[in-house]
């Protein structure tokens, strides 16, 4: 099973800040890497298909990148609707999905 | 518009089994595969399973072979997951999420409370 590690676990930033979530997979997934935001009570949403393609109506700021078995995402000028927990998650074999990065505004 | 139509939460006794659906509407249920995934209270997400409508085929995690049973009805386009001989690890929220290579659309979640 292909094991993915997300990091950190939790962060905070200030409004108009640039954050960056890591998530490394335990054996090279192809670029095969989807990224999900999570608001509380609601279902996750797809930000980023294929390591670096933005999902449909999502905002600019984001962006992915990465290959091999390290990914990350990064969130340019920091929204206040940004406050939420990321999941990244490989389907190179099956899926797995990383813990999640609970982000807060400072 | 695509829809993923998740039935209502469930309070279950321990010992028992529940079956819960997802209702596709908006494309065509036999063009895409079906993942379920579980989110445990304040936890991640793990995924259970995926069934390919169209064949019937299942794939699932090997934790959960045993636990979840997926199946799928062409002609409602509703796709189903029962749990079995739930315990309160089973407590969590269930999701249905539509395979374009990865989980494009989301139903809203079950609810599942194990308690007697």
């Amino acid at each position: 099973d292909i094991q993915m590690t997300q990091s950190p676990a939790s962060l905070s930033a200030s409004l108009g800040e640039t954050v960056t979530i890591e998530c490394r997979a335990s054996e090279d997934i192809y670029s095969n890497l989807a990224w999900y935001q999570q608001k509380p009570g609601n279902s996750p949403q797809l930000l980023i298909y294929d390591a670096n393609s933005l999902a449909d109506g999502v905002p600019s700021r984001f962006s992915g990148s990465g290959s091999g078995t390290q990914y990350s995402l990064k969130i340019n000028s920091l929204q206040s609707e940004d406050v939420a927990s990321y999941f990244c998650q490989q389907y190179n074999n099956y899926r797995t999905f990383g813990g999640g990065t609970k982000l807060e505004l400072k | 518009e695509v829809k993923l139509q998740q039935s209502g939460d469930e309070l279950v006794r321990p010992g028992a089994s529940v079956k819960m659906s997802c209702k596709a509407s908006g494309y065509t249920f036999t063009d895409y595969a079906m993942h379920w995934v579980k989110q445990s209270p304040g936890q991640g997400l793990e995924w259970i399973g995926t069934i390919i409508p169209l064949i019937d085929t299942t794939s699932y995690n090997q934790k959960f072979k045993g636990k979840a049973t997926l199946t799928a009805d062409k002609s409602s386009n509703t796709a189903y997951m029962e749990l079995s001989r739930l315990t309160s690890e089973d407590s969590a929220v269930y999701y249905c999420a539509r395979d374009s290579g990865y989980e494009d659309y989301w139903g809203q979640g079950v609810m599942v409370t194990v308690s007697s």
